[in-house]
């Protein structure tokens, strides 16, 4: 069975940094691409960042280009967000998922249950 | 960036009933890769559509999905008591991946 389980998240001030990981089973992860996506209280979906199966292609929003890297551990079957400069807009609720496609055009089919991660002073 | 623009933001039916749900995209969408989301009250998205018009595995036949180009539809042909919830279309055709602002079906 699939699984993707977030941790991580917490109460940050702004300017401040997080580190988000995602641990994954069920699945050979090294062969599929791995996505972060985020949802601010009572808002919709945002896609945040994307990284290939290798791990030698990574996509980003252009709301977190700079600020934000996504990388994995294939050793460990886990994905991580590292988060730097965080605003008080980057407050949300951020999935991992399994991504399928190529080349950065992904669609989502296994989704964790997400890591709050509120910025406040 | 594709904006994608969902209609209506509100859809109030009663179990039983037909729902239409709308996607329309800023520009066409490459290869018809388009996706639907199913999101209920604390609990991540759930695929149900890739591709414009393929069901994800599990998906009950009452969904279905069409389109192309700029305009895509969602429909649930009879909607059971688990459909009331939050749908999501997104837009895989560029990398800078982009998601609809959401239709709520609820409960008339």
């Amino acid at each position: 069975e699939v699984e993707v389980l977030e941790s991580g998240g917490g109460l940050v001030q702004p300017g401040g940094s997080l580190r988000l990981s995602c641990a994954a089973s069920g699945f050979s992860f090294s062969t599929y691409a791995m996505t972060w996506v985020r949802q601010a209280p009572g808002k919709g979906l945002e896609w945040v960042s994307a990284i290939s199966g290798s791990g030698g292609s990574t996509y980003q929003a252009e709301s977190v280009r700079g600020r934000f890297t996504i990388s994995r551990d294939s050793s460990k079957n886990t994905l991580f967000l590292q988060m730097n400069r965080l605003r008080a807009e980057d407050t949300a609720v951020y999935y991992c998922a399994r991504a399928v496609g190529t080349k950065g055009k992904y669609y989502f089919d296994y989704w964790g249950q997400g890591a709050l991660v509120t910025v406040s002073s | 960036e594709i904006v994608l623009t969902q209609s209506p933001g509100t859809l109030s039916l009663s179990p039983g009933e037909r729902a239409t749900l709308s996607c329309r995209a800023s520009q066409s969408v490459t290869s018809s890769y388009l996706a639907w989301y199913q999101q209920k009250p604390g609990q991540a998205p759930r695929l149900l559509i890739y591709g414009a018009s393929s069901r994800a595995t599990g998906i009950p036949d009452r969904f279905s999905g069409s389109g192309s180009g700029t305009d895509f539809t969602l429909t649930i042909s009879r909607l059971e008591p688990e459909d009331f919830a939050v749908y999501y279309c997104q837009q895989y055709g560029s990398s800078q991946l982009t998601f609809g602002g959401g239709t709520k079906v609820e409960i008339k």
